[in-house]
C-alpha cells in the first residue's frame, strides 16, 4: 500500500527567507502524481504545485518549487521569499486513480 | 475555476438526530466525489468514496450505515450523519473530480468544509 509521511510537524521562517518541506512516500507503482495542497486557516484546501512522476523536470510554480527524487521517492517543497500569506498546513499527496493518500502536514508559520 | 460548494458550513445537532451535508459541483460534472473527515491538527482521512448512480465504496473501519452517501446527480452528493453522537464531532470535507478531467489536469476540488459539533 502506498504511504506518504511528512517528518515536520511543525517550520517556522522569517517572512522573505526561503524554507523546505519534506515529504517522502512509498509504492510500487511506476506512474503516479505528487501533490502539495495548502489549507489555510479558513481550512479551505488549496492546490499549490503538482508533479507528474514520469517528468524528470521539477516543477515550478512562481515562488513554489519542488524538487523531485524519484529513486529516492522524495517529494520535498521550497518556498522562496516566504510571505506571511503563507502561513498555513501544508499537505503532501500522492495520486493515482483519483484518489490522494495524505500526509499528516507540516504547520508553517511565518515570522515577521 | 471548478467550483465545489459544501452545505451547511457549520451546524450544531443533539445526540441522536441527523445531519445532512451537501457537497455540489457547481459548474462541471463530477461521476466522483469523496468524502473526507479532519480531526484538528490531522490530516484528511478518505471515509467514503461517492459514485453518481451507483453505491459508494467505503474505506475500511467507516460505518456504512452511519455514515449514508447517495450521488444522485453528476453534480451532489450527500453524505448524512445518522444518529450523531460527540463522537462523530470533526471537520468533513468533500472533494470532486471533474468528469472530463484526468488526475494532474484537474486532481480534486474541495468544498470549503463543515464543522460538525453534536452536543
Amino acid at each position: 500500500a502506498q504511504t506518504v509521511t511528512q517528518s515536520q510537524p511543525e517550520m517556522s521562517v522569517q517572512e522573505a527567507e526561503t524554507v523546505t518541506l519534506s515529504c517522502t512516500y512509498d509504492t510500487s507503482e511506476s506512474d503516479y502524481y505528487l501533490f502539495w495542497y495548502k489549507q489555510p486557516p479558513s481550512r479551505q484546501m488549496i492546490l499549490v504545485i503538482r508533479q507528474e512522476a514520469y517528468k524528470q523536470q521539477n516543477a515550478t510554480e512562481n515562488r513554489f518549487s519542488v524538487n523531485f527524487q524519484k529513486a529516492a521517492k522524495s517529494f520535498s517543497l521550497k518556498i522562496s521569499d516566504s510571505q506571511l500569506g503563507d502561513a498555513a498546513m501544508y499537505f503532501c499527496a500522492y495520486g493515482s486513480n483519483y484518489q490522494l493518500i495524505w500526509g499528516a502536514g507540516t504547520k508553517l508559520i511565518i515570522k515577521p | 475555476g471548478a467550483v465545489v460548494s459544501q452545505h451547511p458550513s457549520w451546524v450544531i445537532c443533539k445526540s441522536g438526530t441527523s445531519v445532512k451535508i451537501e457537497c455540489r459541483s457547481l459548474d462541471f460534472q463530477a461521476t466522483t466525489m469523496f468524502w473526507y473527515r479532519q480531526f484538528p491538527k490531522q490530516s484528511l482521512m478518505l471515509m467514503a468514496t461517492s459514485n453518481e448512480g451507483s453505491k459508494a465504496t467505503y474505506e475500511q473501519g467507516v460505518e456504512k450505515d452511519k455514515f449514508l452517501i447517495n450521488h444522485a446527480s453528476l453534480t451532489l452528493s450527500t453524505l448524512t450523519v445518522t444518529s450523531a453522537h460527540p463522537e462523530d464531532s470533526s471537520f468533513y470535507i468533500c472533494s470532486a473530480r471533474d468528469l472530463g478531467d484526468s488526475l494532474i489536469n484537474s486532481p480534486l476540488h474541495f468544498g470549503n468544509g463543515t464543522r460538525l459539533t453534536v452536543t
